[in-house]
């Protein structure tokens, strides 16, 4: 295992409000990558970092954006959040052999 | 651009059937990789292989075996004498230079006891 955490684990929030989440590695590998998973759709990429303050665009980034101020932690935020964006979120590290390993999840839910 | 295609979406077996996992791939890189992940019920990532594009001897892991073709653009995953607890969605998922991984929608493996 990696050492990743997410948190929070479980999430309800209302449309329209700001949600962070927070992706914590033990590992001290350079990438680090958000992903959603969606019935239908598999793990699709939002966002990912190849360093401290390096980000980029994923496939599905419109409505996230994400910050990366120390190796260990990647936060994911909805800025405003929709109904669409109800999902189980996934963070996943790697390194250079392009192995990439995952937390545990992050569930949730916008009502 | 990365494509990953697992055209079965759900397979449904009975304890000690062998079962093949298809995946096939597209990509424009010369050198990529190739994985596997399983996620249980319990909604974990697992990751079970990753097999670079110059290598493409299969490979066997108890009940796991992996069949790895460039001429027909597959890796396929056989489990042997599957087992209830081999229950799980299985991804494939591709990666090359730029260190992003695509995944397949995955299969849906249940087991019959």
């Amino acid at each position: 295992d990696a050492g990743i955490t997410q948190s929070p684990r479980h999430k309800v929030t209302e449309t329209g409000t700001p949600v962070t989440l927070r992706c914590h590695q033990t590992e001290n590998h350079r990438y680090m990558y958000w992903y959603r998973q969606d019935p239908g759709h598999g793990l699709r990429l939002i966002h990912y970092s190849y360093g401290v303050k390096d980000t980029d665009k994923g496939e599905v980034s419109d409505g996230y954006s994400v910050s990366r101020s120390k190796t260990e932690d990647f936060l994911l935020t909805l800025e405003s959040a929709t109904s669409s964006q109800t999902s189980v979120y996934f963070c996943a590290t790697g390194d250079t052999d392009n192995e990439q390993y995952f937390g545990p999840g992050t569930r949730l839910t916008v009502t | 651009a990365q494509k990953v295609t697992q055209a079965q979406t759900e397979i449904s077996v009975v304890e000690k059937e062998d079962v093949t996992l298809d995946c096939v791939y597209e990509t424009r890189d010369t050198t990529y990789y190739l994985f596997w992940y399983k996620q249980p019920p319990s909604g974990e990532l697992v990751f079970l292989i990753r097999r670079n594009s110059f290598d493409e001897q299969n490979e066997i892991s108890g009940r796991y075996s992996w069949n790895f073709q460039k001429s027909t653009s597959s890796f396929n995953f056989t489990i042997t004498a599957s087992q209830v607890v081999d229950s799980a969605v299985y991804f494939c998922a591709s990666g090359g230079s730029n260190y992003k991984l695509t995944f397949g929608k995955g299969t849906l493996l249940t087991v019959n006891p």
